[in-house]
Parts: C-alpha cells; structure tokens; sequence
C-alpha cells in the first residue's frame, strides 16, 4: 500500500531560518515524489518533482529511499512561503493515482 | 495558461439531496481525477477516468457517486443522496498523459451538507 507521511501539521519559523518539511513514504516499487503547495485561497500547485531535481522558489528536495524520505528544504524563508505543504506519491507508468500527505502547514513569522 | 474550471465554487445541499459538481479539464488532457478533502484531512483519491471510463476508484467511491463526461468539455461528479459526511472540498484534476507531475488541479468545490 502507499502510504505519505508528514510528522507536523504545523512549521512556524522565522523569516530567514531554514526550512524543513519532513515527509516519509511506504511504497513497494519505484515512487514518484512530488511536493505540492497550496497558498491561502488558492489551488493546489505542482512545486516540484523528485525526476527533475529542480530548485522552485528556493525550494529543494532529495528522494533517499535509503531513508524513504522526501524532506522539503530551504535555506531561508521568506514571508510569501507560508502556505500548506502537501508531500505526494504516485506509481510510475501509465495514468497514476497520487497519495497524498495530510499536509504541513508553513507559517513564516516576519 | 490552461486551467481547469470548477463550478460552483461553493454548494449547499439538504442532506439525502443529489448534487452534481462540474469540472471543465484543460482541452488537450486525456485523464480526469476526482479527489476530496474533509476539513483538517488530508486530499483523497476518489476516481480516475479515461478514455469514457472510470480507470479506478477508491473505496469512498461507492454507489452513491458516479462521474461522467456528457460531452467533450465537462466532467461530472454526482452524489445521488448526499449524507453529512460528504462535506468536504472536491478537487478536479486532469493530465495530458499520467503522472502527476502533469496533473492540473481545479480550485476546488465545497460542499456542504446540512
């Protein structure tokens, strides 16, 4: 079964702390990992994905699926992060259902 | 840039009523998703459909819901008797090809059942 987990509900820091939003995942075969976010009145956004190693708004992650985690890391927070979290998972090939985290919501504290 | 369109954005309905949430996909897309979130839950899979058929489902899609696409834009979720434990906020999704790197959601509806 695929199961998403995301120890904190809540993250407050300070603006320019470091970020980390934890996220751990059970899955039998190959994941995909993704992190979505999901600003105050907005939709869920696509923030990044673990297959193309890219840094969004800061914002990076490392699969280690020695550790099966997917941590959400920035160096500095800014203000305009605050937001709910979300750490997703979903099979490879063909159409795939995502599961999701139960979300981590970020409060930066000016 | 293409969205994906969720009407109405917010719907209120006597619990045992039928309500019908609409979804327009992006036009080029080939999957369609429905998720809910119940308030302070996390975002649950509900159903997926291709190619005019549902391509799975989870165990919260039972007999009361079913989806449709009645044409070549909309796509339908529809609760034939709504219970209290429906109230969430349903999100449509829809990709071009699987994945959900290329998911686009909707804004999602909230229902509301008294």
């Amino acid at each position: 079964a695929q199961r998403v987990t995301q120890p904190e509900k809540l993250l407050s820091v300070f603006k320019g702390a470091p970020v980390e939003l934890k996220c751990n995942y059970s899955y039998s075969g190959s994941p995909e990992l993704f992190w979505y976010v999901q600003y105050s009145r907005q939709r869920l956004q696509l923030l990044l994905r673990h297959i193309s190693r890219e840094s969004i708004k800061g914002f990076t992650a490392d699969l280690n699926k020695g550790e099966t985690s997917f941590h959400l890391k920035k160096p500095f927070a800014q203000e305009e992060d605050s937001a709910m979290y979300y750490c997703a998972l979903t099979s490879s090939g063909g159409y795939q259902k995502v599961t999701f985290g139960i979300g981590t919501k970020l409060q930066v504290i000016p | 840039e293409p969205e994906v369109t969720q009407t109405p954005s917010h719907q209120v309905t006597q619990m045992g009523q039928e309500v019908i949430l609409r979804c327009v996909p992006i036009s080029n897309h080939l999957y369609f998703y429905w998720y809910r979130q119940i308030l302070g839950q996390k975002v649950e899979f509900l159903v997926s459909f291709y190619n005019n058929e549902i391509s799975e489902k989870s165990e919260i899609f039972d007999d009361q819901f079913s989806v449709e696409r009645p044409d070549g834009s909309n796509f339908t979720l529809k609760i034939r008797s709504t219970k209290l434990e429906d109230s969430a906020m349903y999100f449509c999704a829809s990709s071009e090809a699987g994945g959900a790197g290329g998911y686009t959601f909707g804004s999602g509806t909230r229902l509301t059942v008294v």
